[in-house]
């Protein structure tokens, strides 16, 4: 079974707008949450991370929030801007380091 | 539904051996494969792109010769390091794409430790 979910694989906003990524987890013992972005024929790239000890991590337009007793964890993107347009992953770090990813939501930003 | 089993999940293996790593689609077709490696700092770099029954398409900088990627079947694919060394110990990852739309789906991983 899925343990890192994300159950929308897309997402279409407005420029200028706020843009939340939602992820839903499973397994409590996970302590360490990453997000990743995606451009095609890319590798993806490391965005922000959040340790479980901590509900919010911010760095310029990129907030991630999480709620452990929700088992949940969300990046906000404000303001919104075209270039955002990719896809986005949300990981999590097992205790060997070992990273559990979600299947990702591709995110389009409208001018 | 779309799983990706990759396996083994950690394997130690001696300097100068070569180790497989495996990633199986478990529930659909993965018409192409990515694997990745994973440095510190969580980045990760994709190493190959293979699509199934052609040659890989090697990142700038990845040896093919090292890293060899077979993607025989729609449902199998492999990463395999030839005469390892202490340096290639890493995080490796792959995923998939496939004719459904699953979107990309990641393995496990494998942490491969040269000793």
């Amino acid at each position: 079974d899925q343990q890192v979910k994300q159950n929308s694989p897309s997402l279409s906003v407005q420029e200028g707008r706020i843009s939340i990524l939602n992820c839903d987890y499973t397994n409590s013992m996970f302590d360490y949450f990453l997000w990743y972005k995606k451009y095609p024929a890319e590798g993806p790239t490391f965005l922000i991370s959040i340790s479980s000890i901590k509900d919010k991590n911010e760095d310029g337009r990129f907030t991630v929030f999480l709620n452990k007793s929700a088992k949940h964890l969300s990046l906000h993107i404000v303001p919104s801007q075209p270039g955002d347009s990719a896809v986005y992953f949300c990981a999590a770090s097992g205790s060997q380091g070992n990273l559990i990813f979600g299947k990702g939501t591709k995110l389009s930003v409208k001018p | 539904g779309a799983v990706v089993s990759q396996h083994p999940s950690w394997v130690i293996c001696k300097s100068g051996t070569s180790v497989k790593i495996e990633c199986r689609s478990l529930d659909f077709q993965a018409t192409t494969m990515f694997w990745y490696r994973q440095f510190p700092k969580q980045s990760l770099m994709l190493m190959a792109t293979s699509n199934e029954g052609s040659k890989a398409t090697y990142e700038q900088g990845v040896e093919k010769d090292k890293f060899l990627i077979n993607h025989a079947s729609l449902t199998l694919s492999t990463l395999t390091v030839t005469s390892a060394h202490p340096e290639d110990s890493s995080f490796y990852i792959c995923s998939a794409i496939g004719t459904e739309n699953y979107g990309y789906t990641f393995g496990s991983g494998t942490r491969l430790t040269v000793v």
